[in-house]
C-alpha cells in the first residue's frame, strides 16, 4: 500500500472549516484514500473513503486532485468534539489490513 | 457505538505471563483483526481471522497468536509477556476480509506489562 504524509497538527477554530491535507503521491490506480479519525482513548472511527471523484457524507467531504496524488479531509463546521488524531490511509480494494502512519493531531479551540 | 465490544478494558500483567483478550464483532461482519497502538503511535495490524482462519499477518513474533469462533467472535493471545507488549489493542470487525476498508473497531483493551 502507498504510504501517506500528513503534518503532525494544527489547530482550528471552532466553527470554521479545517481542512486536512495528505500527500500519498506514490499511489497506485487501484488504491482508495481512507480517513479513519481516534478520539482519546476511543477506537479509530471510520470518516470517509474515495478513489478519484470527491465524496461528502454527513461527517465530511473528501476532495482528491486530479492525478490523485494528494487530497484533503474538510470538516465543514468544527466542533470541540472533532480534536482528534486524522489519520489519512490508502489501500487496495483487495487489502486487508489498514496501515496507519502518525496522522494529523488537530485542536479545535473555543 | 459499533458495536464491537472487547474485554477486558484494562488489565495489569508482569513479564513471561500469557493474557487473553476477546472481542464480540459487530453483529453480521465475518471478519475480526486486531491491531496493537502503543502510546503515541498509530495502530499496528497484527493479524485478521475470516470465517475461522487467519487472513494475513503483520510483523508480529509467533507468540502472538488469535483464535476466530463459529460466532466470529475472536480471542487474541499473547505468551511470554515482554515489557514492550504494553500497548491499547483494538479489535476491528468488517463483513468481508477483502475492502476491509471501511472497519468498525472496538474500544480497545489497555494491557500493562510490568
Amino acid at each position: 500500500d502507498a504510504k501517506t504524509t500528513q503534518p503532525t497538527s494544527m489547530d482550528c477554530a471552532e466553527g470554521r472549516a479545517a481542512n486536512l491535507p495528505c500527500n500519498h503521491s506514490t499511489i497506485s490506480g487501484n488504491e482508495y484514500v481512507y480517513w479513519y479519525r481516534q478520539i482519546h482513548s476511543q477506537g479509530p472511527q471510520y470518516i470517509i473513503h474515495g478513489l478519484k471523484n470527491n465524496e461528502t457524507n454527513e461527517m465530511a467531504s473528501l476532495i482528491i486532485t486530479e492525478d490523485r496524488k494528494s487530497s484533503t479531509l474538510i470538516l465543514p463546521h468544527a466542533t470541540l468534539r472533532d480534536t482528534a488524531v486524522y489519520y489519512c490511509i490508502v489501500i487496495t480494494a483487495a487489502g486487508n489490513k489498514l496501515t496507519f502512519g502518525g496522522g494529523t493531531r488537530v485542536l479545535v479551540k473555543p | 457505538e459499533t458495536g464491537v465490544t472487547q474485554s477486558p478494558t484494562h488489565l495489569i500483567k508482569t513479564r513471561g505471563q500469557q493474557v487473553t483478550l476477546r472481542c464480540s464483532s459487530q453483529s453480521g461482519h465475518n471478519t475480526v483483526s486486531w491491531y496493537q497502538q502503543a502510546l503515541g503511535q498509530g495502530p499496528q495490524f497484527i493479524f485478521q481471522y475470516y470465517r475461522e482462519e487467519e487472513n494475513g499477518r503483520g510483523n508480529f513474533p509467533p507468540r502472538f497468536s488469535g483464535l476466530q469462533f463459529p460466532n466470529y467472535s475472536s480471542e487474541l493471545n499473547v505468551n511470554a509477556l515482554e515489557l514492550d507488549d504494553s500497548a491499547l489493542y483494538l479489535c476491528a470487525s468488517s463483513f468481508e476480509a477483502a475492502n476491509t476498508g471501511e472497519l468498525f473497531f472496538g474500544e480497545g483493551s489497555r494491557l500493562t506489562v510490568l
